[in-house]
């Protein structure tokens, strides 16, 4: 079992749609967690990233951490055509050292006009 | 803003042959890495280095190494290619020094080479 799973779609929904993307893990020890978007012929590039439970917000994107659950979302609201992109969660056990990131494989999504 | 320049956006290789993959980073960071994407697998670290010279494996450094002369490049080697390495390979950087990058600082990601072995 990987550590982190995720959906790899493809998503493809209309333009305006909220869409909701998420991530389950199996280590309980992570409790820093980031998503990243990836456009097509790009690299990755940090979207936001939370510490332990809760919500963070940030403009149209909302972050969300169960840690009970081992369940993390990402919520886009009122989403645009150029929200299309391949979209992967990140997390950690350690506040310290880039190489202990996780990744998930990503979910591409398509916002269709 | 952070540039990473990857020098080849496309390569094919023959199996057997010894690849360089070269990566450029303009802002100083201490901590470079090499991954690979593929399918259903998401990015896996290769190796990282976090100073000149000095350089850890990843999750995944069988059949590759690195070199890290300089600060600013960091390269990733396949010593004799095989179809197995066929995949995107990404070169990022983080700011902050030694093995002590915070969660909260971005990797800073380049573009990313398709490598093919035939």
């Amino acid at each position: 079992q990987k550590e982190v799973e995720q959906d790899p779609g493809p998503l493809s929904v209309p333009e305006g749609a909220i869409v909701s993307l998420n991530c389950t893990y199996s280590n309980s020890a992570f409790q820093y967690f980031m998503w990243y978007r990836q456009y097509s012929r790009k690299g990755p590039e940090l979207l936001m990233y939370t510490y332990s439970s809760g919500n963070k917000e940030d403009g149209r994107f909302t972050a969300q951490v169960d840690k009970s659950s081992k369940y993390i979302s990402l919520f886009i609201r009122d989403s645009q055509p150029s929200d299309s992109a391949t979209y992967l969660c990140a997390m950690s056990d350690s506040i310290q050292g880039a190489q202990k990131l996780v990744f998930g494989q990503g979910t591409r999504l398509t916002i269709n006009p | 803003d952070v540039k990473v320049t990857q020098s080849s956006r496309y390569l094919v290789k023959r199996t057997g042959e010894k690849v360089f993959l070269e990566c450029v980073q303009d802002m100083d960071h201490e901590n470079m890495f090499w991954y690979r994407q593929d399918p259903g697998l998401g990015l896996r670290l290769i190796y990282f280095s976090y100073d000149v010279k000095m350089k850890e494996k990843g999750d995944i450094p069988e059949g590759y190494s690195v070199s890290r002369e300089k600060k600013e490049r960091f390269s990733l080697i396949l010593e004799s290619a095989s179809t197995n390495q066929t995949s995107m390979y990404l070169c990022a950087t983080v700011r902050q020094g030694g093995k002590k990058s915070s969660y909260n600082s971005p990797l800073h990601f380049g573009n990313g080479t398709r490598l093919t072995v035939t």
